[in-house]
Formats: structure tokens, sequence, C-alpha cells
């Protein structure tokens, strides 16, 4: 079962420009989310998270919007550079269990 | 300071043949995580280990797979007569304390290729 899907499997911007990345997620236990970026033939990296009592949180270029009542967060990355290609991850945890991925989008930024 | 080491990067098996990956956790970190890339598609939970402990396997297949993280050395996820649909990438991931909230640092993976 999909838990948390990213619908967008790429997602292609120009340099300086602002990137939006979804995600989406069905189950309401849910109450913590993270953002992982993966280079290729590396392991995914932590990028920032948000508890559920908050609806924003900020960290220098990125920026995560939760929206509860629609279950939908999204990631912000502005202004997006050419070394923010990679695929990005959503997870999200219920009661500081396992996390539970999507499927990644891949943001391609352009010069 | 290693981060997570995964070995082997790489690892080619013949149909039937046993996979070991192993992975060696951030020094101070005591929980193991193993996650599981199919090709297109996102990171599927496998199981959870602490030292000498299964905290949670819902995510391993009941059959063929089993995991163990000893009180020395590194954990290790056994996959018993391999098919192709084995194919992934293996992904290990260790915090320093319960679960997600603290952060996981995963490892570089192991490809793991079924011929």
């Amino acid at each position: 079962d999909q838990q948390v899907k990213q619908n967008s499997p790429s997602l292609s911007v120009q340099e300086g420009r602002i990137s939006i990345l979804n995600c989406d997620y069905t189950n309401s236990m849910f109450d913590y989310f993270l953002w992982y970026k993966k280079y290729p033939a590396e392991g995914p990296t932590f990028l920032i998270s948000i508890s559920s009592i908050k609806d924003k949180n900020e960290d220098g270029r990125f920026t995560v919007f939760l929206n509860k009542s629609a279950k939908h967060l999204s990631l912000h990355i502005v202004p997006s550079q050419p070394g923010d290609s990679a695929v990005y991850f959503c997870a999200a945890s219920s009661n500081n269990n396992d996390m539970r991925f999507g499927a990644g989008t891949r943001l391609t930024v352009k010069p | 300071n290693a981060g997570v080491m995964q070995n082997p990067r790489h690892l080619v098996r013949r149909r039937g043949q046993e996979a070991r990956l192993r992975c060696s956790p951030m020094k101070g970190h005591s929980h193991v995580y193993w996650y599981r890339q199919l090709p297109e598609e996102g990171l599927k939970f496998m199981v959870y280990l602490q030292k000498e402990n299964i905290i949670d396997e819902s995510g391993m297949p009941k059959e063929r797979f089993s995991a163990e993280f000893p009180k020395e050395g590194p954990s290790i996820l056994r996959i018993q007569q391999v098919v192709r649909g084995d194919s992934a990438a293996y992904f290990c991931a260790s915090s320093h304390r319960d679960r997600v909230i603290y952060g996981y640092t995963f490892g570089s993976g192991t490809r793991l290729t079924v011929v």
C-alpha cells in the first residue's frame, strides 16, 4: 500500500527559479515528515523535516509546508541551483516509528 | 568519522545463490534500518534492528530473507536462493536514538543484480 505518494516523477526548472516538489499521504496517523535528497550512486541524505504540529519549517533556501487537512506537503527550493539536481524523497512516520517513503521526484535545475 | 559503510557496493549473484549484504553503522549508532529500492520505485522499509535484537521486521519478505545485528560486527542482510526479482538497491541507515525524529544516516547502498 502506497501511503506516501509523489505523483510527479520528474521536474525541470531554470536556475534561480523556485522548485516546488509535492507529496501526498493517506495515513492520518503520520505525525512527522521528512525530505531526503539522493544523488546517483549515493545513499539518501536528510534535508529538512516538519512535525505535524507545525505548518511550515524553513532552512535557508529550503522550506517545507504541511497542509494536514489536505494530507499534503511540499518542498520549496528558492532560488534553485544546478547542484540541487537530484532525486527528492518525501518520507513520513507515525508515533516515532519507521519511515515510509514516496517513490521520489527527479529534479533537474538547468543553468 | 566514517559514515554508514555498506559493502559490497555491487553484488552479482546467479539465481539460487545466497547474497550477504553488510552494514556498519556510524560510530555511536546502535539502531540499524534496512530499506530496498526497486527500479523506478521509492525506498521500502524492510527491517529495524538494535544490537542482537530485531525490533520490527514487518517489511521483510517472509521467506528467504533474514537480518541480524550481532553484538560485535556489522549488520547482515541475508537473501537465500536469490531470484531475479531480488535485484534492487539495498540501503542501510543508522541512528543514535530510537526511531525517526533524530534523523537517519544512510549508507551508499549495495546494488544486487541477480542473473
